[in-house]
């Protein structure tokens, strides 16, 4: 079994300044994570995802992601954010072997201040 | 083109009835599921099929059925609808079943049961 952690429901930021969206996860198998935002009225869309390799992950537009095992967390992270990044970030996870099947945490609105 | 659609993108409709939710998508991918959202933006997998057979199926109650006549179909009906029910339902599809595949989601299906 597998669970996903999104301890922080909304993110209020200025525009331009950073932000950290944090994610931890459990899982009694080996996984991979995913971050997908949700721009509203609309489907999930991959930002990023960490299979094996390098700890730390970019991905589209300017996001970024460290995958940290010995505290089980992947937390999602911009030097600076757009107006345009509003949005809600759901990070998930997926067992490493067999059939994919994502388990999503409850998501993190962020919301950018201008 | 739209690779995921979905249709209708909003449904409202009475408890006991039955309604369906199409999905189609346009990537040539062999794998498609159904993911339920509910109003905490929980979002859940319901249903994988890989090559028109089904893979993954997350205790869903029997009221729910998905069908695909072909890999690149996925519809969703479900019978005697609930007041519970009410969420929006995502179609998404990708590449193989497996791990490493990147799902590409439909805009989601708002459906209202009153």
């Amino acid at each position: 079994a597998q669970s996903v952690t999104q301890l922080d429901s909304q993110v209020p930021v200025f525009e331009e300044a950073p932000v950290e969206l944090r994610c931890n996860y459990s899982s009694s198998v080996s996984v991979y994570l995913f971050w997908y935002v949700q721009y509203p009225n609309q489907g999930l869309q991959l930002l990023l995802k960490y299979l094996s390799g390098s700890t730390l992950v970019k991905g589209i537009n300017g996001f970024e992601a460290e995958f940290n095992k010995s505290q089980t967390s992947f937390h999602l992270r911009k030097p600076s954010v757009h107006i345009s990044d509003t949005a809600e970030y759901f990070c998930a996870v997926s067992p490493s072997v067999g059939y994919q099947k994502v388990t999503f945490g409850t998501g993190t609105k962020l919301q950018v201040i201008p | 083109d739209t690779a995921v659609s979905q249709t209708p993108k909003y449904l409202v409709t009475q408890m006991g009835n039955d309604k369906s939710i199409k999905c189609e998508q346009n990537l040539g991918h062999d794998t498609m599921y159904w993911y339920k959202q509910d109003s905490k933006k929980f979002l859940k997998i319901m249903f994988s099929y890989n090559n028109k057979e089904l893979i993954i199926n997350e205790t869903v109650p029997n009221r729910f059925s998905p069908k695909s006549p072909d890999k690149a179909h996925l519809n969703l009906h479900i019978n005697s609808l609930e007041l519970g029910d009410s969420a929006v339902y995502f179609c998404a599809s990708s590449q193989d079943a497996f791990f490493d595949t990147e799902a590409f989601f439909g805009q989601g299906t708002r459906l209202t049961v009153v």
